[in-house]
């Protein structure tokens, strides 16, 4: 079935520092790829998103490429802030038999520190 | 506009009590979920509704029960409460699930403690 796979965090930065947080994915199609993000106390919400292979996803300074000859959608930031700091969530939307799917990977929490 | 509203945003029970998580969203949606966050373990699909008097099973649908009488509500129904249902739950909607584009409009959520 699908799958999708994130590093572990936390992951812990200093302000300004560069961004990158893995995310691999399997899928039997061909899937639409996205990145939530979820702050402190809140509901996840569409960071970025990538429909088709080669595509990238933009938001806020963050970016994605959807690859699919390495099946992956690794989020890259240049200068992290620390209203950054967030539990990062990448996921997978796949049509099957049984309608749209979407498969969450387990997050990645970053800390941005001054 | 409020989105997707889900009320309470606390709740502690005590082993076997029942209740009923709120979920309401006012864009019209079709499409409705309810997920359960445990730490570590990302998002798990629970149930899904497609549309009013329609539901269906996710992942890990044991021990809830839900309905869909209206296009805004779906509420989530939690019956002889175990501890293995701490967790903190999440309802969501999107207009269609034809797609694979649409994004998902997330409730801020509802911590339960079963104590």
């Amino acid at each position: 079935g699908d799958s999708v796979t994130q590093m572990e965090g936390p992951v812990t930065l200093s302000e300004e520092a560069f961004l990158t947080i893995n995310c691999t994915y399997t899928a039997t199609g061909y899937p639409s790829l996205f990145w939530y993000v979820q702050y402190p106390g809140e509901g996840l919400q569409l960071l970025l998103k990538a429909t088709k292979a080669d595509d990238k996803g933009s938001n806020k300074g963050f970016e994605a490429t959807y690859r699919k000859e390495t099946t992956s959608f690794h989020l890259e930031k240049g200068s992290v802030q620390v209203s950054d700091s967030a539990v990062y969530f990448c996921a997978l939307s796949e049509l099957t038999g049984g309608g749209n799917k979407l498969t969450f990977g387990t997050g990645t929490q970053l800390k941005v520190e001054l | 506009n409020a989105g997707v509203t889900q009320t309470p945003k606390f709740r502690i029970l005590k082993i076997g009590q029942s209740m009923t998580l709120q979920c309401a969203q006012d864009m019209n949606h079709n499409y409705m979920y309810w997920y359960r966050q445990d730490p570590g373990m990302g998002l798990k699909l629970i149930y899904y509704s497609v549309g009013a008097g329609i539901t269906d099973k996710g992942e890990v649908p044991n021990g809830y029960n839900v309905s869909r009488s209206t296009t805004e509500d779906f509420p989530l129904r939690l019956e002889l409460a175990a501890p293995s249902q701490t967790s903190v739950y999440f309802c969501a909607s999107r207009r269609s699930g034809t797609t694979t584009n649409e994004k998902l409009f997330f409730g801020s959520g509802t911590q339960l403690s079963v104590l």
